[in-house]
């Protein structure tokens, strides 16, 4: 069936150094791709999402990258700050009217000062 | 906009025992989804309605989970009887028309504990 796999579950890095955290999907079919951040005890909030008629889309500090040929989509976060330091959860869809989000198993960020 | 609202914030219960959930989505949101994140876990779809309908509840254990969402609007997810593993965070979303995956607003969710 659909899986999402995602790496590394765990990622501790120094403020101002960058984070990269890789996801890869089964469905070749998806074409939506978002990413969550997730605060301890909170929602699932929307930082970035892509489609796969776009190889790379940035907004700020975030960036997420998509190779469709190899199934893989990535996020990047430079300048790291402490408030980064959260779980983050990728995603893929195939994006119909009607079509649900299937998760990676999450990576958490810890952004040491 | 008011977001999504779940109720309670936290349950506690024995296992064997009957638990309900509630969820109030966005005014006009038509797809609603129940979702189960286990600690450590990404969230995992339980079941997706479309207005009244189910669209998609393969992954729903129909043994012991039930819910419904009889007029289009809020739903209830069930569990009878609870298992331990059954202790997770129960988060519901909907999405706006036309939105689909591209448009979830999550609630808050419940965590339910089962000892």
């Amino acid at each position: 069936g659909e899986n999402v796999e995602q790496h590394p579950s765990t990622l501790s890095v120094q403020e101002g150094d960058s984070a990269v955290i890789k996801c890869t999907y089964s469905d070749s079919a998806s074409n939506y791709f978002p990413w969550y951040k997730q605060e301890l005890g909170k929602r699932p909030q929307l930082i970035i999402d892509i489609r796969s008629n776009v190889g790379e889309k940035k907004d700020q500090r975030i960036a997420v990258t998509l190779n469709k040929t190899a199934k893989h989509f990535s996020l990047h976060i430079t300048e790291t700050q402490p408030e980064d330091s959260a779980v983050y959860f990728c995603a893929a869809s195939r994006r119909t009217l009607t079509d649900k989000l299937i998760f990676g198993t999450g990576t958490r960020l810890q952004v040491f000062p | 906009e008011a977001g999504v609202a779940q109720s309670p914030r936290y349950k506690i219960i024995e296992k064997r025992q009957s638990v309900a959930f509630w969820c109030n989505p966005i005014s006009g949101h038509a797809t609603l989804y129940w979702y189960q994140q286990i600690l450590g876990q990404g969230p995992k779809l339980l079941i997706q309605f479309q207005n009244n309908g189910v669209v998609d509840d393969s992954q729903l254990p129909k043994d012991r989970f039930s819910a419904e969402r009889l007029k289009g609007v809020d739903s209830t997810l069930k569990i009878q009887p609870a298992k331990l593993e059954d202790s997770a965070v129960y988060l519901c979303a909907s999405s706006a028309p036309g939105q689909g995956a591209g448009g979830y607003t999550f609630g808050s969710g419940t965590r339910l504990t089962v000892v």
